[in-house]
């Protein structure tokens, strides 16, 4: 079974640019939820899909966005990028994002703003 | 709002070493406690978790009990190995939110050496 996938791996932005990012879950799984990783902040959610809908958003500015697909995939966008969005993004699955489910984390893409 | 804080790193130990990483927290509710480990150029992998008090998660000789007078779920092994070294993150949910979102701790990296 495919574990969750996240494209792409690394990417290189300059201020003011947008940026898309993919995830797709593991086959199955509903719920897709963001993270930001930044050494300073550590871990922190961004939003979670569930059946095409954000069931829940962390406290972030309307810069971040994202949305999920019929197939669970998911994309997040990022406008008007500033060079604190420096970061690792991180996907997580799960099978309908209940509070006790395991979560499923894909290798990450880690975003450079210059 | 619910928080995590873990013992800062990094922790360095010999093979063989006895290990403790600290993690307390503040949370509404009764949440439900994870510890999840991330290998370099890696994404999180759930080591083990707990849902309710006196609970013991274990997993790869890694332990943590949830300890409700304490507000706390101290992960510890006995005697570490050179895999081991990562970095480890306490991290919770609660049934308020009652969805996959996990509130972290900063993480601590665990440096064991030969």
């Amino acid at each position: 079974k495919a574990g969750v996938t996240q494209t792409p791996r690394y990417l290189i932005k300059t201020r003011g640019q947008q940026v898309t990012l993919s995830c797709s879950p593991i086959s199955g799984h509903r719920s897709v939820s963001w993270y930001q990783q930044t050494p300073g902040q550590g871990l922190q959610f961004l939003f979670e899909y569930f059946s095409e809908t954000q069931r829940n958003k962390g406290n972030f500015p309307g810069r971040f966005s994202g949305r999920q697909f019929s197939n669970s995939r998911s994309e997040m966008n990022v406008s008007t990028l500033e060079l604190g969005d420096s970061a690792l993004y991180l996907c997580a699955s799960s099978l309908v994002g209940g509070e006790n489910e395991k979560l499923f984390f894909g290798s990450g893409t880690q975003l450079s703003v210059l | 709002g619910n928080s995590v804080t873990q013992m800062e790193g990094p922790v360095t130990l010999s093979e063989e070493a006895f290990l403790t990483i600290n993690c307390t927290y503040t949370a509404t509710g009764y949440p439900s406690l994870f510890w999840y480990v991330q290998y370099p150029g890696e994404g999180l992998q759930l080591l083990l978790k707990a849902t309710k008090a006196d609970d013991k998660g274990s997993n790869k000789g890694f332990e943590a009990t949830y300890r409700k007078e304490t507000t706390s779920f101290h992960l510890e092994k006995g005697s570490v190995q050179v895999s081991d070294s990562a970095v480890y993150f306490c991290a919770l949910t609660s049934t308020n939110s009652g969805y996959s979102t996990l509130t972290f701790g900063k993480g601590t990296m665990l440096l064991v050496s030969p």
